[in-house]
């Protein structure tokens, strides 16, 4: 099946600095990489689209300033908190959709950023 | 935003069915809707989809409603492995997917 990675799987931070995350598609092309967050307790929050060659698309409320993400091949996505503040850690999860068959989203094992 | 809503828990016996509710009554004709599930801590695992018939698969069996306002994830019988959140999710035109709060589904011996 489609596989997903990221890395660093857990990252601590301290605030002001910032943090890359990267998503890969292993074993198939991603025409999209969407990207999540996700509190304690609480569900997935869609974040962004990112497709390959282009912007990405911010969700209401999310700013595109601080979480930079680029989508330079058909198997990367990275995502960069800038400036992280506590208030930013959180649970990162990527996913990615398939070139030929784009209805499914295989999902990554997600990245734990802590920021002290 | 979600368009669909579940209940919050549910507990099942293991190795009975597990019959999990999901309502999307705002669904549009073209909307599909998929189910995945998450233990703690991992990324969400795929289940199923469907548009408009009845769907199975190796993991489990998807029951949508003829007025597609509302489905049933069942898996069949029940292991304490199955132990997750659930969350019924409506993809829209853009392929998105908005998260509900799920259901945690807690299979008890």
């Amino acid at each position: 099946g489609a596989v997903v990675s990221q890395h660093p799987s857990r990252v601590i931070c301290k605030s002001g600095t910032s943090v890359k995350i990267e998503c890969r598609s292993l074993d198939f092309q991603a025409t999209t990489m969407f990207w999540y967050r996700q509190f304690p307790k609480q569900s997935l929050m869609l974040m962004a689209t990112s497709n390959e060659g282009s912007k990405a698309t911010y969700e209401q409320g999310v700013e595109k300033d601080k979480f930079l993400i680029n989508h330079a091949s058909l198997t990367l996505s990275t995502l960069t908190v800038t400036s992280a503040h506590p208030e930013d850690s959180s649970f990162y999860i990527c996913s990615a959709t398939d070139r030929q068959y784009s209805y499914e989203q295989y999902f990554g094992p997600g990245t734990r950023l802590t920021v002290t | 935003d979600a368009k669909t809503t579940q209940p919050t828990s549910m507990d099942c016996a293991e190795g009975r069915a597990a019959n999990l509710p999901c309502n999307h009554s705002t669904i549009s004709g073209n909307e599909y809707v998929y189910w995945y599930r998450q233990i703690h801590s991992q990324g969400p695992q795929y289940i199923i989809h469907g548009l408009k018939n009845n769907e199975t698969n190796e993991m489990a069996s998807l029951i949508i409603t003829e007025d597609r306002k509302s489905s049933t994830l069942i898996l069949p019988h029940a292991t304490l492995r199955d132990t997750a959140v659930y969350y019924c999710i409506v993809r829209d035109n853009f392929n998105k997917f908005y998260f509900g709060s799920g259901t945690k589904l807690n299979v008890k011996p």
